[in-house]
Formats: C-alpha cells, structure tokens, sequence
C-alpha cells in the first residue's frame, strides 16, 4: 500500500532551526511536495521537490532522497507565525497526491 | 482577485439529507480535486476532473458524486448524508494534473 509518514507533533524556540522529516513508499513518484496549514485554514504551498538535494525559498528549504524515500522541511529563525501544521504529499504514478497526516509544529517564545 | 471559493463556509445537517458543496476557480485551471481532512488523518481524495466534461473517483468516494459541466466550476453532492461524512472539505484545482494544487478556505461540514 501507499504510506507517508511524518511525525504528528514537534516544539521549537523562536529564532531556532527545526527539521521535519517524512518518509514515504508510493506506487510510483511524480514529485514530492510540502504545504504549510494554518489551523482553521487551507494547505498553502511550500514547495516542490522531484530530484534529489536541497531547494532553498528564503527561510524554508526541502530535501529530497528518492533512493532513501525520505524527505525534509528545515525551517530556520523561527518565528511566532511559522507555528502551524506541515504537510507532506507525494504523486504518485497518477499524478495523485498521497498525503502524510501532518506535523503540528509549536513555536514557543 | 484570482482563486477559489467555497459555499458554504459552514454547515450542519440533518443526516439523510441531500447537501452540494460548490466550488468555483478563475484561473482557468484544467484540473480540480475535492478533498476531505479529518482529525488525525491525511487529505484524502474524493473525487476528481482532469479537465472539463470528465471526473475521476479518488480514494473515498463512496458517498459522494460530483459534476465538471465547465471549467470554472466543480459541485461535490452527497445525495444521503451520513454522520460519518462530518468532515472538512476542500477543494484545490491545478492547472494541468502534474502542476501545484492550490486550495479553497474549506467547508466545515456537521452530519448529525
């Protein structure tokens, strides 16, 4: 079966690094993507990795390992507003994205 | 402003009722997707159109139907609603079915 996982829940100080891991096994791989969502709000895209290494967006950047299935979220300075949940999804072989249940990350002062 | 929206924000309804959950994009993306989140779980995909006139059923459609009459607009029916579809329901579009999903603020649905 299709599986994504990632840790449910994750504590970080403001101004600090955080690394969210997710590793997944998918009917074929099309890309592998990570969505920010805030609580009473809609997934907003983060970005988008579908070969292996590091993209970097300002404070955010992804990594990916397609051999290893695994990927991360690393989130630096942390701030009071990145508390919020990180979503992993992969596509699949049908261009369907398969979602991780998400990791709430708490941001403390 | 470019988007989506949803109606309504917030429902409760009585279960075996019918309820249709709108959805409408303008940028002309071909693709649109209806999602459920529930606490604890993944997104999980209901039902999809890869383009206008055509639909797909994802991972949990039983219980739902939906419509692609245009590109614009993509409606998510549940004909008899059931307790068990109290969830909050997005809906996300693209411009083809390899590109970024984007998404609607969500409709809260209450099935009692």
């Amino acid at each position: 079966g299709q599986n994504i996982d990632q840790p449910t829940e994750m504590t970080a100080t403001e101004g600090a690094i955080v690394q969210i891991n997710c590793t997944y096994q998918t009917s074929g791989f099309n890309g592998l993507f990570w969505y920010q969502q805030h609580a009473g709000e809609a997934p907003t895209f983060l970005s988008y990795n579908v070969l292996d290494g590091l993209e970097e967006k300002g404070r955010f950047s992804s990594f990916l390992s397609r051999s290893k299935g695994y990927s991360y979220l690393l989130l630096k300075e942390l701030q009071m507003k990145d508390s919020a949940s990180y979503l992993c999804a992969v596509s699949d072989s049908n261009y369907q994205l398969i979602w991780g249940a998400g990791t709430k990350l708490i941001i403390k002062p | 402003i470019a988007g989506i929206t949803q109606a309504p924000t917030s429902q409760i309804l009585a279960a075996g009722r019918r309820m249709t959950l709108r959805c409408t994009q303008d940028m002309r993306h071909n693709a649109m997707y209806w999602y459920r989140q529930d606490l604890g779980l993944g997104l999980r995909l209901i039902h999809y159109s890869n383009t206008a006139g055509t639909t797909g059923k994802g991972e949990v459609p039983d219980g739902y139907s939906v419509s692609r009459a245009n590109t614009d607009d993509f409606p998510l029916t549940l004909a008899s609603a059931v307790p068990s579809q109290t969830s909050v329901y997005f809906c996300a579009s693209s411009e083809t079915v390899t590109d970024t999903q984007y998404f609607g603020p969500g409709t809260r649905l209450t099935v009692l």
